[in-house]
């Protein structure tokens, strides 16, 4: 059974950093590209970041950019998500979730999220 | 950055047809590909797969779920309509960085 359980959330000041941790079990986590999903309260889904397969490409929306990193340790099968700078519009739960090359890149498994607040 | 666009609420009865749209402001097909895809969330859950790449039926799925569609425009239906399937849906784009979502369409009960 696939699993992603990220942890690493909770309640942070803004300007400082948090980092999130998202560990892959139930398939070959090296197979796969992973992203992150986040969903601000009572709010749609928005896209943060992909990372591929072997780390070497990674993609980030602009609102992120030169904030968060994306990164991944294939040996540990967890994925990572660096946040500095915090803002409190990056308030939201933040999902996990693999990417599936062959399937026209979709997103097919999520984790349960962690939940991320911006707030002094 | 690709736009797409969802009604926000559709009212149903059970066991009717319910149809949810999805148009995007760009071409999402590829060499024959639609980087289109469609997720079901629950108040408190996750989302979850259920069909990729405009038609094809995510592992698990019940085949009362299907999607169509091509290019700009895209459905989901959802025939007949159980109880267990009242909530949020959402189409989401891959054929271009950002990845984007629409804004969701709440199914509810008539």
């Amino acid at each position: 059974e696939v699993q992603l359980v990220e942890s690493g959330g909770g309640l942070v000041q803004p300007g400082r950093s948090m980092k999130l941790s998202c560990a892959a079990s139930g398939f070959t986590f090296s197979n796969y590209g992973m992203a992150w999903v986040r969903q601000a309260p009572t709010k749609g889904l928005e896209w943060v970041a992909t990372i591929s397969y072997d780390g070497s490409s990674t993609y980030y929306r602009d609102s992120v950019k030169g904030r968060f990193t994306i990164s991944r340790d294939n040996a540990k099968s967890t994925l990572y998500l660096q946040m500095n700078s915090l803002r409190s519009e990056d308030t939201a739960t933040y999902y996990c979730t693999r990417s599936s090359i062959i399937r026209g890149r979709v997103m097919d498994a999520w984790g349960q999220g962690a939940s991320v607040t911006v707030s002094s | 950055d690709i736009v797409l666009t969802q009604s926000p609420a559709l009212a149903v009865s059970l066991e009717q047809r319910a149809t949810i749209s999805c148009k995007t402001s760009q071409n999402v097909d590829n060499y024959g590909i639609s980087y289109m895809h469609w997720y079901q969330q629950k108040p408190g859950q996750q989302p979850k797969l259920l069909i990729y790449e405009g038609s094809n039926l995510a592992s698990g799925i019940p085949a009362r779920f299907s999607g169509s569609g091509s290019g700009t425009d895209f459905t989901l239906t959802i025939d007949p309509v159980e109880a267990d399937d009242i909530a949020t849906y959402y189409c989401q784009q891959s054929k271009d960085y950002p990845y984007t979502f629409g804004a969701g369409t709440k199914l509810e009960l008539k």
